[in-house]
């Protein structure tokens, strides 16, 4: 069963830069047939994607948060990894990492999701 | 970016109903439509994909329907355990964008 688990501070300072890791099992990070992502959800709205990382490092980001994000991949400790800088009130969210599926012929679609992580920007 | 409108934003219905959620887009996006069910403090669950193929262990009484811009998820006899908060989603195009959500409530 593929399982994601976030993990990181809960609580970061404006100005500062939020940095997210999501622990992949059950399946291989190496997947040439997977991307891996973030999604975010500020407290009693909707999901805003963020961007995702292809096991080789290739990424796609949101032009609306791409500025400030870095999504990287790390294939040896099966670790995906979110930075995203300059950090505001504005970026209060529960953070999700999940899979994408990249079928043969079609468009990646996502299949699985971690339980999340809330990040509070806070002085 | 492509917009994605649902309506409604909330409903209430009983168990046994068959209840249908309807998704918009701003433009056409061919069947790259998913569907989630999130219940309250979970993660998302994905239930549908290029509009109508349910994802592996979704119940079959869920189904998705559509093309273009017009797009359908039908719940056909609602049970206890399908009271949550519904999202469509287009992965057509980048940024992928979301619906609001409805949200299914006990009437």
């Amino acid at each position: 069963q593929v399982q994601l688990q976030e993990s990181g501070p809960g609580l970061v300072k404006p100005s500062e830069t939020l940095s997210l890791t999501c622990t992949v099992s059950g399946a291989s990070i190496n997947s040439r047939s997977h991307y891996w992502t973030w999604i975010r959800q500020p407290p009693g709205k909707g999901l805003e994607w963020i961007g995702y990382v292809y096991y080789s490092g290739t990424t796609n980001y949101n032009p609306s948060l791409k500025s400030r994000v870095t999504i990287s991949v790390d294939t040896s400790t099966q670790h995906f990894s979110l930075s995203l800088r300059s950090m505001t009130a504005a970026d209060t969210a529960m953070y999700y990492c999940a899979r994408v599926l990249q079928p043969k012929w079609e468009l990646p679609y996502l299949d699985f999701w971690g339980q999340g992580i809330l990040v509070t920007v806070s002085s | 970016d492509i917009q994605m409108t649902q309506s409604p934003l909330s409903l209430s219905a009983s168990v046994g109903d068959r209840v249908t959620i309807t998704c918009r887009a701003s433009q056409g996006i061919r069947n790259y439509v998913a569907w989630f069910q999130q219940k309250p403090g979970k993660a998302p669950k994905s239930l549908i994909f290029s509009a109508s193929r349910l994802q592996a262990g979704v119940p079959s009484r869920f189904s998705g329907g559509g093309s273009g811009t017009d797009f359908t998820l039908t719940i056909s006899g609602l049970q206890p355990d399908d009271f949550a908060t519904y999202y469509c989603q287009q992965y057509y195009s980048f940024p992928w964008t979301f619906g609001q959500g409805t949200k299914v409530e006990f009437k």
